[in-house]
């Protein structure tokens, strides 16, 4: 079946530094990718997403492609700040039939320091 | 005005109790979810209902029964409620499917005691 897999954290960074956080994909068909993001005490937000392969979805400084090659979707930004430290899930959409379930990854914590 | 609401944001109550969750939104979508988020983040699907049937109901004890009233509500109704049900209850919406992703509440954070 269809599943996200996405690197285990905490991910700790000092301000400004280079931020990847892996994720890889196994589905059949041809399924949207999406990265969320949930800060402390939030809800779930749409960071970006991507809905076909070579597709770059951007939003806030990060940036994700959809690599059909490598069945990956990782999650990039060239200088972090404190206000990003938060959890990120990496998902994909099961287009099956009227199956209108994300697929999710366990989350990745992001903790960025001054 | 905000897009999915959800009420209570907090909730304590004893063991054995029946509690209620509401979740309403207004962006006219037609799909709308209960999630429930663990003390890990881990986020498991509850249910799902498309305009107002049922469409994914996940191994979830009976005691969790959702309801529908119309597409912009969705409740979660809780009986007999236990320890390990203390979590954060998300609710979503999402429009055309999942293609273009799904808008969270808040959440609710349930705490039995």
């Amino acid at each position: 079946g269809n599943s996200v897999t996405q690197m285990e954290g905490p991910v700790t960074l000092s301000e400004e530094a280079f931020l990847t956080i892996n994720c890889t994909y196994t589905a059949t068909g041809y399924p949207s990718l999406f990265w969320y993001v949930q800060y402390p005490g939030e809800g779930l937000q749409l960071l970006l997403k991507a809905t076909k392969a070579d597709d770059k979805g951007s939003n806030k400084g990060f940036e994700a492609t959809y690599r059909k090659e490598t069945t990956s979707f990782h999650l990039e930004k060239g200088s972090v700040q404190v206000s990003d430290s938060a959890v990120y899930f990496c998902a994909l959409s099961d287009n099956a039939g009227n199956n209108r379930k994300l697929i999710w990854g366990l989350g990745t914590s992001l903790a960025v320091n001054p | 005005d905000t897009a999915v609401s959800q009420t209570p944001k907090y909730l304590v109550t004893q063991m054995g109790n029946d509690k209620s969750i509401k979740c309403e939104q207004n962006l006219g979508h037609d799909t709308m979810y209960w999630y429930k988020q663990d003390s890990k983040k881990f986020l498991k699907i509850m249910f799902s209902y498309n305009n107002k049937e049922l469409i994914i109901n996940e191994t979830v004890p009976n005691r969790f029964s959702p309801k529908s009233p119309d597409k912009a509500h969705l409740n979660l109704h809780i009986n007999s409620l236990e320890l390990g049900d203390s979590a954060v209850y998300f609710c979503a919406s999402s429009q055309v499917g999942s293609l273009y992703g799904y808008t969270f509440g808040s959440g609710t954070r349930l705490t039995v005691v």
